[in-house]
């Protein structure tokens, strides 16, 4: 079955800064990729998403890359702020109709003002 | 749109006993509904999926017996936790999907605590 790999476990930048986390997927037929944004004891909230046959999406500050040959792809976050920080996953559909989504572990992110 | 609720948002009960966890899509129909639970600090794990009016899909692990899911109609999907003890104490969030579009729209989880 599918499993994703993500990392860096934890993250810490300053203000400002750019972040980024990389996740990889085991199953080449996964085609779709979000990632998501969960603040402690909350419900995760879709930040942005990109689809196998695209290669890059950006959305103000964030954007995603995927690499298929590869089998990873990256959030990529400029100009951090404060209110950035939480747990980010990112995920992968698996299952027999490919609709399930399969999550990395997460990475905390911590933005220091 | 796209709003998902669940109830109860938090649920203590003794050892043994049963719990219902209730998910529904307030403003669209879920032909799909996912259920995870996420323990302390760890990631969401997939428990099953379930497609309205057919028997739910449990990943690997997951006891069906155990965790009974019930999806009768295109906007309500229930998890029951069958004789509930305390190491199924975790957070159990649902998700629902929109037929034919890729995103899943997420409730707010149910903290379950089992003495």
């Amino acid at each position: 079955g599918e499993n994703v790999e993500q990392h860096p476990s934890t993250l810490s930048v300053q203000e400002g800064d750019s972040a980024v986390i990389k996740c990889t997927y085991s199953d080449s037929a996964s085609n779709y990729f979000p990632w998501y944004k969960q603040e402690l004891g909350k419900r995760p909230q879709l930040i942005i998403d990109i689809r196998s046959n695209v290669g890059e999406k950006k959305d103000q500050r964030i954007a995603v890359t995927l690499n298929k040959t590869a089998k990873h792809f990256s959030l990529h976050i400029t100009e951090t702020q404060p209110e950035d920080s939480a747990v980010y996953f990112c995920a992968a559909t698996a299952g027999e109709a490919g609709t399930a989504l399969i999550f990395g572990k997460g990475t905390t992110l911590s933005v220091s003002s | 749109g796209a709003v998902v609720s669940q109830h109860p948002s938090r649920v203590i009960c003794k050892s043994g006993t049963s719990v219902k966890i209730e998910c529904r899509s307030l403003d669209f129909q879920a032909t799909t509904m996912f259920w995870y639970r996420q323990f302390p600090k760890q990631s969401l794990m997939l428990m099953a999926t379930s497609n309205e009016g057919s028997k739910a899909t449990y990943e690997q692990g997951v006891e069906k017996d155990k965790f009974l899911i019930n999806h009768a109609s295109l906007t309500l999907s229930t998890l029951t936790v069958t004789s509930a003890h305390p190491e199924d104490s975790s957070f159990y969030i649902c998700s629902a999907r929109i037929g034919g579009f890729d995103t899943q729209y997420f409730g707010p989880g149910t903290r379950l605590t089992v003495l």
